[in-house]
Formats: C-alpha cells, structure tokens, sequence
C-alpha cells in the first residue's frame, strides 16, 4: 500500500472550473513533488517544496497553483485548464531535498481529463 | 540538465526468460531510483540504488556511479512483470526520468 495517498483518481472538467488535486503523506517527509505524465511519456517536474516552501517551480503556466498548507497536505489548484493539460498527476515525497538523496515514493496518481 | 537514457525502450518476451534493463546517465547522481508502473499508472518502486548492488526476489540492479549506469535484472519472468520500468535519477531537485522500457511478457 501506498503511503502517499491522493485524491481525486480521476477528475473530469470543463475549460471554466476550477478544481483541487489533494495530496496527504504521513512519514513525516519534509519534501513534497508535484509530476505531470501524459501518455506514453515519462514523468517530468512540476513543482517542488521543501519544508512548506516552494523551492522549485519548472516553468509551469500560473494556471496549475499548487500549495502546501502544513508538512503532510499538497495541493495542485486548477483553473482555466486546456485540453492538452490532461495527464496523469503524480504526487511524490521524500524525507528532505538538500543533497539530493533520498527516496521518492509516490502516489497512485489523479488522472484528470479537461473537456 | 542531466540525461537519462534508457534500453532497449521495448522488449517482448516469453514467460521464463531473463532480461536485463540499462539505464545511462550523464552526469554524476545523488540518488538512482528503479520503477516500475502499473497499468493503472502507479510507479512502484523497486530499488533505491545510488551505487552498488541489491536484490529482491527474482529482481536485482546494480549500479557502477563511477562509469555513470546502471542495470536492472529480472529472472524467470512472469506476465504480471509486464509494463513501463523506469530509472530515475537525482542531484539536487526532483527525479529526472528516462523515457523507459515497455516490457511486454507473453504466457
């Protein structure tokens, strides 16, 4: 079982909604990744925070707004979204991001679909 | 940035066989994670294996950092094996990830 829980799994909605993706750890993980993956491709980097702050943004457009309220809870808020932002969002932690090491374990994903 | 590249990006095998999956990297790494994903897009993990050698069950990988690569062996393959392996490997942010290797296992 994964220990890095996200919600939805899926999510369907229009170009006009606006939406949440949740994500929830408890190990106690001071790292926090936000992953794109559309079809047939591999993952790439959205967005990173360590401790609660946002340390790496990939030049992601403002419509994904991601946020995270306390060490356990990630949050991708969606708006204005486009037919090509559909893909699977993955979550992932690790217990810190300084030095690079570490494992990321990730959720089962939410697979969002925008009409 | 880093580059991950992965072989062979498909592979298709009977039920019993023995493969081995290569992964190589630009640049030196603080972190070299082995994938797997389902087909219902969960990325497993399998071995977290900056350098060094480790084996679970009928899977093990190695990695030589020096020479910058990195193997994944599976033996005695079974169809629930089938799907994407990924490597993944890491300096300071996030994973970068090959593009990986659909395995397909036939009974």
């Amino acid at each position: 079982d994964t220990e890095v829980t996200q919600t939805p799994k899926h999510l369907v909605m229009g170009m006009t909604n606006k939406k949440s993706l949740k994500c929830e750890q408890h190990m106690g993980h001071r790292a926090m990744y936000w992953y794109k993956q559309k079809a047939k491709k591999p993952p790439e980097l959205m967005f990173v925070y360590s401790y609660e702050k946002l340390s790496i943004n990939e030049s992601v457009p403002s419509r994904f707004s991601p946020e995270c309220p306390n060490s356990s809870l990630l949050n991708l808020h969606l708006h204005a979204l486009q037919p090509e932002d559909s893909a699977l969002y993955l979550c992932a932690s690790s217990q810190r991001l300084a030095g690079g090491t570490g494992e990321l374990f990730f959720g089962e994903g939410s697979r969002l679909t925008v009409l | 940035g880093i580059q991950v590249e992965q072989s062979p990006p498909d592979l298709i095998l009977q039920e019993g066989a023995n493969s081995t999956l290569r992964c190589n990297f630009s640049d030196s790494v603080n972190n070299l994670q082995w994938f797997h994903q389902n087909p219902w897009g969960q990325l497993i993990n399998l071995f977290y294996i900056p350098s060094g050698t480790k084996q679970n069950g009928r899977l093990s990988a190695t990695t030589v950092a020096t020479e910058r690569y990195s193997l994944l062996y599976i033996s005695s393959s079974q169809t629930t094996d089938s799907g994407v392996y990924f490597c993944a490997v890491r300096i300071d942010d996030g994973l970068t990830f090959g593009k990986g290797t659909h395995l397909i296992i036939q009974p």
